[in-house]
C-alpha cells in the first residue's frame, strides 16, 4: 500500500541554522504532495505544496521540490527561527485521499 | 462557518459506551476526511468522503468505527462499545474537491475513554 517516510524527530537547531527534513514515499502515479504543520497547541494548517514533477512547493521560507525519481519531497530552510518549532508532516495525496507520515517535531532554540 | 467545526472539543466516555463526534466542514467543500492522531503518533487516515462516491472506509480499525455524511455535508463519527485504545484526537477535514486542494483541518475531538 501506500506509505510515507519522514526522518525522525524530535530536531533541535539554533537559531538561523539550516534544516532539512526528509520525505519519502510509496505511490502509483504521481500523487500530489504536501507539508503540513501543527504549531503548539494549533490545528493543523498547510505549509506548502507541489501538484507535478519538479515543482517547488515554497512558503515563508520552506522550500520542497517534487522529485519523482527518488520519489521524495524533502523539506528546507535556510534559516529556522524559533517561531518555526512545530510538528511536520509530509502528505502525499493519493486519488483523493491524504496519507500522512509520522510528523517531525522541530525544537528551535534562541 | 469560515472553518471546518468539530464537536464536542473534549469527550470523556466509560468504556463500553457509544460516542458520536460530529464534523461541519466548509461549506462548498465536496471532500470530508476522518483522522486518529494518538500521543505522540502521526494521522491514521479513517475515512474519505467525496462527492456522492461511495467513501472510502479501508482506513476503518474494526467494525466499531462507522461514518455516515449527510447531504454531503454534516458527518458523524460513531464508535460502538468504546475501549481505552480508542483514546486519541480525531480529527477532520474537508477540501473543495479532494485530489490536489488545500485540506482545512478543524481542532479536533479529544476522546478519553476510561
Amino acid at each position: 500500500g501506500n506509505s510515507v517516510t519522514q526522518m525522525e524527530g524530535p530536531v533541535t537547531l539554533s537559531e538561523e541554522a539550516f534544516l532539512t527534513i526528509n520525505c519519502t514515499y510509496t505511490a502509483t502515479g504521481y500523487p500530489s504532495l504536501f507539508w503540513y504543520v501543527q504549531y503548539p497547541g494549533e490545528g493543523l494548517q498547510l505549509l506548502l505544496k507541489a501538484t507535478k514533477a519538479d515543482d517547488k512547493g515554497s512558503n515563508k521560507g520552506f522550500e520542497a521540490t517534487y522529485r519523482k525519481e527518488t520519489t521524495s519531497f524533502h523539506l528546507e530552510k535556510g534559516s529556522v527561527q524559533v517561531s518555526d518549532s512545530a510538528v511536520y508532516f509530509c502528505a502525499p495525496n493519493q486519488g483523493g485521499k491524504l496519507i500522512f507520515g509520522q510528523g517531525t517535531e522541530l525544537s528551535v532554540k534562541p | 462557518g469560515a472553518g471546518v467545526s468539530q464537536s464536542p472539543s473534549n469527550k470523556v466516555t466509560e468504556k463500553g459506551k457509544d460516542v458520536e463526534l460530529r464534523c461541519d466542514p466548509i461549506s462548498g467543500h465536496t471532500a470530508l476526511y476522518w483522522y486518529r492522531q494518538s500521543l505522540g503518533q502521526g494521522l491514521e487516515f479513517l475515512i474519505y468522503f467525496q462527492g456522492n462516491s461511495a467513501p472510502d472506509k479501508s482506513g476503518l480499525p474494526s467494525d466499531r468505527f462507522s461514518a455516515e455524511r449527510t447531504g454531503g455535508s454534516v458527518s458523524t463519527l460513531t464508535i460502538q462499545r468504546t475501549q481505552q485504545e480508542d483514546s486519541a484526537v480525531y480529527l477532520c477535514a474537508s477540501s473543495l474537491e479532494g485530489y490536489g486542494t488545500e485540506a482545512f483541518f478543524g481542532q479536533g475531538t479529544r476522546l478519553t475513554v476510561v
